[in-house]
């Protein structure tokens, strides 16, 4: 089916291990998008990426890394998870420069234990 | 970072009334203005646009937009208990795409 996957939607992991969450999307929409959310906080960009090979950091990359060489695939690596990462992590992407109108994905739950 | 604000509520509003909810922004230069409806456990999806001055009318939803106060709107009509959902407000602003409010949590009474 056409549209935007991630993968695994539900992730349980210790402090200190490598987690990559996987996103996917069939658009060969141009823009992809991080996000994650939290209580309090709301949505918070973490990276964005115009292309493939071009990514750009947003609000809170720290501890994250990214990378883009197909269109449509955009994973996000948790070089070593800590328990302030636990949260719910969206994959968004957008056909347009500008990235406006942002499609998203169902959502991956990441608990750091 | 420019900031987006939300009312986090929730606002609880009876079936079949008006729902009203507001956000403010800080970017002056923003030119563009969305809406996203969260239902629980759900990912976001895109409801309304608006870049002009004014109202935007769209079913039973309308965007309004006065940008010299820096303050968008969001009107539910007729409100059901499926509009019951976390309403986010999106802004480009600098280098960052879209920077999304808090949401306000939108409670409709049957």
């Amino acid at each position: 089916d056409a549209g935007i996957t991630q993968s695994p939607r539900y992730k349980i992991t210790e402090t200190g291990r490598q987690v990559t969450l996987m996103c996917h999307q069939t658009w060969s929409h141009s823009y992809m998008f991080w996000y994650r959310q939290d209580l309090g906080h709301g949505l918070r960009l973490i990276y964005y990426s115009a292309a493939a090979d071009i990514t750009d950091k947003g609000e809170v990359p720290d501890g994250y890394v990214v990378s883009r060489s197909k269109t449509e695939n955009f994973p996000l690596t948790l070089e070593s998870a800590t328990r302030s990462q636990t949260s719910v992590y969206f994959c968004a992407s957008n056909p347009d420069s500008g990235g406006y109108e942002q499609y998203f994905g169902p959502g991956t739950r990441l608990t750091v234990t | 970072q420019k900031e987006v604000e939300q009312n986090s509520g929730p606002l609880s509003v009876p079936e079949g009334a008006i729902a009203s909810l507001n956000c403010t922004y800080s970017d002056r230069v923003s030119q563009s203005f969305f809406w996203y409806r969260q239902y629980s456990g759900k990912s976001p999806e895109l409801i309304m646009s608006i870049y002009s001055n004014g109202d935007k009318e769209d079913g039973r939803f309308t965007a309004q937009l006065n940008k010299a106060s820096q303050y968008v709107s969001l009107l539910i009509r007729d409100s059901q208990p499926s509009d019951s959902a976390t309403y986010l407000c999106a802004v480009p602003s600098g280098n960052t795409p879209l920077v999304f409010g808090k949401g306000t949590r939108l409670s409709v009474i049957a």
